[in-house]
């Protein structure tokens, strides 16, 4: 049972639009930054987003992250077949003072 | 090149321990932590905990006490991760990340898969 809540999948076709929520609590989400992770099949996490919106270079800016409140959201817009992936939220939790993760997001490009 | 190389698969027997490494190159090694995550097969990301690499203090999450060991070699720029008396279900890829600020891991290990089997 992760602490951070995220669907355990989404679909959606090439070109369009995909969000994944992530949804927390006032210790975690609600008062330290989200990251977002995309890991391949097969290796290692990629780093996609960083204090809660923030895309390191390399990023296309076809993922956008958000938050509101105790949620964070990751957008991926014009998806394309190598997007499929599992994608996590990570942030920091101040009530058990532990790094906490969603339990993953396996994205399916139809 | 920025990176961090981790070491090969191991297979191990229960109760046997393992030491998994970590080297980092292409940074300063000691101006970030390195932190520790678990991901048994078919499942998420965990956690684990981190070491200050500057001071080599380690902290470690709940449920990775007692037989996990967080240490570093800052003369070659390595950290380790050891694992005692193992046990089956410490099956899993283990990754060594590097975090920027607080739960911001911007460079990863390639993983190192521990096998535990009799």
């Amino acid at each position: 049972q992760s602490v951070l809540t995220q669907p355990p999948s989404v679909s959606a076709a090439p070109g369009q639009k995909v969000t994944i929520s992530c949804s927390g609590s006032s210790s975690n989400i609600g008062d330290y930054f989200v990251s977002w992770y995309q890991q391949l099949p097969g290796t290692a996490p990629k780093r996609l987003i960083y204090d809660d919106n923030k895309r390191p270079s390399g990023i296309p800016d076809r993922f956008s992250g958000s938050k509101s409140g105790t949620s964070a959201t990751l957008g991926i817009t014009g998806l394309q077949t190598g997007d499929e992936a599992d994608y996590y939220c990570a942030t920091w939790d101040g009530t058990v003072s532990a790094g906490v993760f969603g339990g993953g997001t396996k994205l399916t490009v139809l | 090149q920025v990176q961090l190389v981790q070491s090969g698969s191991e297979l191990q027997k229960p109760g046997a321990s393992v030491k998994v490494s970590c080297k980092a190159s292409g940074y300063s090694f000691t101006a970030h932590s390195i932190n520790w995550l678990r991901q048994a097969p078919g499942q998420g990301l965990e956690w684990m905990g981190w070491i200050t690499t500057g001071t080599g203090n380690p902290t470690y999450a709940q449920g990775f006490t007692g037989r996990f060991v967080f240490s570093l070699d800052t003369s070659i720029s390595t950290a380790y991760l050891q694992i005692d008396s193992l046990k089956a279900e410490d099956t899993a890829v283990y990754y060594c990340t590097r975090d920027l600020t607080t739960i911001n891991f911007d460079l990863w290990g390639q993983g190192t898969l521990v096998t535990v089997s009799s």
